[in-house]
């Protein structure tokens, strides 16, 4: 079955550093969604990207989509305490079938040291 | 304001016996979906039903039923509760559109325990 890779698994920084968490899908994409769980908390959907090389950016998040649709990373540009959580992506596989299954990665536990 | 809830938040229960999650969305959506979640295994689909009376299942679906009488409720049943069952279970829901509709809206999570 489908499997999406997310890598690292946990990531501590300094505040005000750079933190990039990698996505890898062993299938095409139809899409790609990236979700935050604040501690204690619920998964929050953040974006989805669709087309082939896309990148968005929210605020200091910079999200891109690979030529291939196979893989997507999530960059935060200087990290600040409010970032804490885990980040998900995502996968729904492009099975045309009407398939609404996604396949989450198994997550960034992202740390913020002030 | 459009909501998903999940009932209750916290659940301790025995080994073999029988417990049911509540899931219940008031955004009309069609699509519903039960996860679990553990550490080091990230969210896992354990059922999801596209509409009333449809159920699938999903990766981790043994020990677990869910059944659809209505759009805004799906049920998680564990027929014989088990240690190995113990988690963090959210239910989620979307649209269902094809394209780019399908974001899930997560309810808050129920942590069930078996002891």
């Amino acid at each position: 079955g489908q499997q999406v890779m997310q890598i690292p698994q946990y990531q501590h920084v300094q505040e005000g550093e750079d933190f990039t968490t990698y996505c890898n899908s062993s299938t095409t994409l139809s899409n790609i969604q990236w979700y935050k769980q604040r501690p204690g908390g619920h998964p929050v959907f953040l974006i989805q990207l669709v087309k082939s090389g896309e990148v968005k950016k929210q605020k200091r998040l910079t999200f891109q989509f690979g030529e291939a649709k196979k893989n997507s990373s999530l960059h935060i540009t200087a990290t600040q305490t409010t970032d804490v959580g885990t980040y998900f992506c995502a996968g729904l596989r492009d099975s045309g079938a009407g398939s609404y299954q996604l396949t989450f990665g198994k997550g960034t536990k992202l740390s913020v040291i002030p | 304001d459009a909501e998903i809830t999940q009932s209750p938040r916290h659940k301790i229960t025995e080994t073999g016996r029988q417990v049911t999650l509540a899931c219940h969305q008031t955004w009309n959506h069609n699509n519903m979906f039960w996860y679990r979640q553990d550490l080091g295994h990230g969210l896992r689909l354990i059922h999801y039903s596209y509409g009333v009376h449809d159920t699938n299942k999903g990766e981790v679906s043994d020990g677990y039923s869910v059944s659809r009488s209505n759009t805004e409720d799906l049920p998680l049943t564990l027929e014989s509760a088990a240690s190995s069952q113990t988690s963090v279970y959210f239910c989620a829901s979307n649209t269902g559109t094809q394209g780019r509709r399908n974001t899930q809206y997560f309810g808050p999570g129920t942590r069930l325990t078996v002891l």
